[in-house]
This record gives C-alpha cells, sequence and structure tokens, in this order.
C-alpha cells in the first residue's frame, strides 16, 4: 500500500523567498506523479504532472522534480508572493490509475 | 473543456439522516473518482469508476455509503445514514486513460 509523506506540514516565509516543499512516498511503481494547489474551502488545481521516467517539470516560478528510484519528489517556488499561500499537495500515481494523497504542506508567505 | 461539476457546494444535515452527492465528469473522461477529505487532511479515495464498473472500492464505508455511475457518465454517492465523522468535503475527479487529474470544487458536508 502506498504510503505518502510531506515535509514540513506547515510553513511561514516572507515574499520574495526561494522554498522547497518535499514528497516521499514507499512504492516507487508509479507512472507519474502529480502536486496539486488547494485554496482554503476550494477544490484541488493540479500544478505539474511528471510522468514516471522524467526528472522534472517546470510551469512559470514553479519546478517540480522526481527521483523514483528513491521514492521522493520535490515542489521548488522560486520569489513566493502572498497569492502562493495555500496547502500544496503531492500524490503519486499507481497501478490502476490511482492516486494517493500526502497530508499536504501549508503555505503562508508574508507581505 | 469545461470542469468537473459537483453540487450541492455544501449541505447541513443531522446524524442518520440521509444525503446525496452529485459529479458529472469532463466529457471523455472513462475513469471517475470520489474522495473524502477530512479537515486538515489529504483526500482518501473512497471509490473509482472506469466508464460504469467498479476499479476499487476498498476503502468505501459499505454499510452506509453507496456510489453508482449509470450510463459511465456522472456518478452520484450516497450516505445513509450519516454519522458525526462523515463530516468532510466530498471531492470528485475524473481522468483520461494516461493519467492527469482533473477535481471538481467539492461538496462539503456537515453532520450536526
Amino acid at each position: 500500500k502506498q504510503e505518502v509523506t510531506q515535509i514540513p506540514a506547515a510553513l511561514s516565509v516572507p515574499e520574495g523567498e526561494n522554498l522547497v516543499l518535499n514528497c516521499s512516498f514507499t512504492d516507487s511503481a508509479i507512472y507519474n506523479l502529480q502536486w496539486f494547489r488547494q485554496d482554503p474551502g476550494k477544490g484541488l488545481t493540479s500544478l505539474l504532472l511528471i510522468q514516471s521516467s522524467q526528472r522534472e517539470q517546470t510551469s512559470g516560478r514553479l519546478n517540480a522534480s522526481l527521483d523514483k528510484s528513491s521514492g521522493r519528489s520535490t515542489l521548488y517556488i522560486a520569489a513566493s508572493q502572498p497569492g502562493d499561500s495555500a496547502t500544496y499537495l503531492c500524490a503519486p500515481n499507481n497501478a490502476g490509475n490511482m492516486l494517493t494523497f500526502g497530508g499536504g504542506t501549508r503555505l503562508m508567505v508574508k507581505p | 473543456e469545461a470542469g468537473v461539476a459537483q453540487s450541492p457546494r455544501y449541505k447541513i444535515i443531522e446524524k442518520r439522516q440521509s444525503v446525496a452527492f452529485w459529479c458529472n465528469p469532463i466529457s471523455g473522461h472513462a475513469t471517475l473518482y470520489w474522495y473524502q477529505q477530512i479537515l486538515g487532511q489529504g483526500p482518501k479515495l473512497l471509490i473509482q469508476f472506469q466508464n460504469n464498473g467498479v476499479v476499487d472500492d476498498s476503502q468505501l464505508p459499505k454499510d452506509r455509503f453507496s456510489a453508482e455511475r449509470l450510463k459511465g457518465v456522472d456518478s452520484t454517492l450516497k450516505i445513509q445514514p450519516a454519522k458525526l465523522e462523515d463530516s468532510a468535503v466530498y471531492l470528485c475527479a475524473s481522468s483520461r486513460q494516461s493519467g492527469g487529474y482533473t477535481f471538481g470544487s467539492g461538496t462539503r458536508l456537515t453532520v450536526v
């Protein structure tokens, strides 16, 4: 059974900082891994999807890396802004096209 | 493309009552999922459909929860009778065979 851990659970940083969110998973037999953003009281918005054959994906100020063999992924946010404040969720995709979620990292970016 | 539609947006019921949630996935997405997200936790898969067949319902509390996906398109999730611990956000998602999920906005259920 896949288990996903996200560290840190919460993070508060001043505006402009670069930051890294960590995700680890126990079953490395994944097809892909997806990072999501969730604003309070809202659904999940997909940020990045990394296929198992890829090492990283970039979208704007976001960069996600994947080390499948060690069961790790990181989400790098450059030049953080108050609008980045949200919960970030990591979800590897195993056999049967099934996502397993970590507990998330709650990010607060202070002006 | 239109997103995943869910209704209602909010629901408050008393314990032991029944409730139903509705989801309409993105057109052409064969796979549909229902997730339960308790406050402060990540979403937990309840049931996965491939077209109108169940792929995985191992974490669905079958004594009180039921779900169906008639004609392989929209889906309903029902809870009967509800318990206090069922208070959560119920998220519907759909995906293509190649992966990449799209989530709806969710239904926030409060059981009092």
